[in-house]
Order: C-alpha cells, then structure tokens, then sequence
C-alpha cells in the first residue's frame, strides 16, 4: 500500500514563526503536490513537484515556499506564518494515474 | 480555465436508498475524471476513475458515468449505509498525469438511519 505520511498532524504556531510541513511518500513517486483546504473553498493547490530540485507555483502561493532534495521528501515552509495561514494542509503523492494524500496537518497560527 | 462544479454542497439521504451525486466541469472535456472520499480530518481517498471513452464504470455499490456531451459525471452509491457518510469529490485529469488535478469542491453526504 502507498503510504504518505505528514510530520504533524496539529500544530500550534506564533504570527511571524518560520514553519516546516515535511511530507514523505514511500512509493518512488515524481509527483508530489501541496494543498491547503479551508471551509468552503476546497483543495486549493499552493505548490507541486515532478522532479528533485523542481517545483512549480499552484494557485495560491504566496507565502509560502517548498523544497525537495529528495525524492520522497517533500518540505512546505512557512517563511514567517500569518494568522490567515490557519488551514488544514495536505500532501499528495502520484504515481501514474491514482493521486495519494497523507492524513493532513491542521495547523493554527496565533 | 478549467472550472468544475459539485451542484450540492450537501446531500441527505435515507439509509438504503441511492445517492447520486453531481460533478459539472466548463471547457475542455478531461482525459479522466476521478472521484475521492474524505472523511472529517482525513485526506482524501481514491475511489474511482473512468476515461473519457468510457461511459460508465462501476466497483461494488459504486458506479460513476460521464457524459462528454453534457459535460458531467454522475456518482452513485446504491443500497446506502450510513458508513458512506463523508465528503466526496470529482476530480478532472486534464492530461494524464501531466498537470495536476483540478478538484471541486465537494459534496457533503449523510446518510440517515
């Protein structure tokens, strides 16, 4: 069974904090992704990744910035978290046709 | 761009019954079309994915169509159980594999016993 897993599932930060989301997939996928889903607007795509050392801008991101030196290494990062930044996060992973999410981060910025 | 559009932010139903769910998309048909489930505080699950040439497809008490022409895919779950409350979401591959999905927004579905 592919397997993605999140380093955190809650998480508690201050306004102006550096974050580290890390997200790791088990399968040798290329593909990985980043969502945020908030009430009412969705899956929005903040950034996603088709190779070691690439990364691409989704919808939404500003704010943020990503990282993959490996391949099954995935970072999302927060350079200074802001209250609006208050969302439930989600990695994916894709190998083929089938998209894979790991359980989620549910991160509060105070 | 690509927008897709779940006709119901929620649907509720009798225990037993068929629930059937809309997914609508504008512009160019997708090389596939899948749909998730996603249970409070969880990420999403694959549950099915059926291609532009196919009509219909079905697994177990599952079965999804898609309509080119009307641009639109049907989700139904037949004999429904209150297990299958959760949300569900249609997702468009425009290109298989090669852009990122475009997802709704979903569907919140309850079941009621």
């Amino acid at each position: 069974d592919v397997k993605v897993t999140q380093s955190s599932r809650y998480l508690v930060k201050r306004t102006g904090e550096k974050v580290f989301l890390e997200c790791v997939q088990d399968m040798d996928h290329e593909n990985m992704f980043w969502y945020r889903q908030d009430p009412g607007l969705g899956l929005r795509l903040i950034y996603f990744s088709y190779d070691v050392k690439m990364k691409e801008k989704g919808d939404i991101p500003e704010g943020y910035s990503v990282s993959r030196e490996k391949k099954e290494r995935f970072s999302l990062i927060l350079e200074s978290a802001s209250t609006n930044q208050t969302s439930m996060y989600l990695c994916a992973s894709r190998g083929g046709e089938t998209q894979y999410f790991g359980p989620g981060t549910r991160l509060l910025v105070l | 761009s690509q927008k897709i559009e779940q006709n119901s932010e929620a649907l509720n139903i009798q225990e037993g019954k068929t629930a059937t769910l809309t997914c609508n998309y504008t512009n160019y048909s997708p090389a596939y079309l899948q749909w998730y489930r996603q249970d409070p505080g969880r990420g999403p699950v694959f549950l099915l994915l059926i291609r532009e040439n196919e009509k219909e497809k079905r697994k177990e008490r599952l079965k999804v169509t898609f309509d080119t022409t009307l641009k639109q895919s049907l989700f139904h779950i037949t004999a429904s159980q209150p297990a299958d409350s959760a949300t569900y979401l249609c997702a468009l591959d425009m290109s298989r594999g090669n852009t990122p999905l475009v997802f709704g927004k979903g569907t919140r579905l309850s079941v009621i016993a």
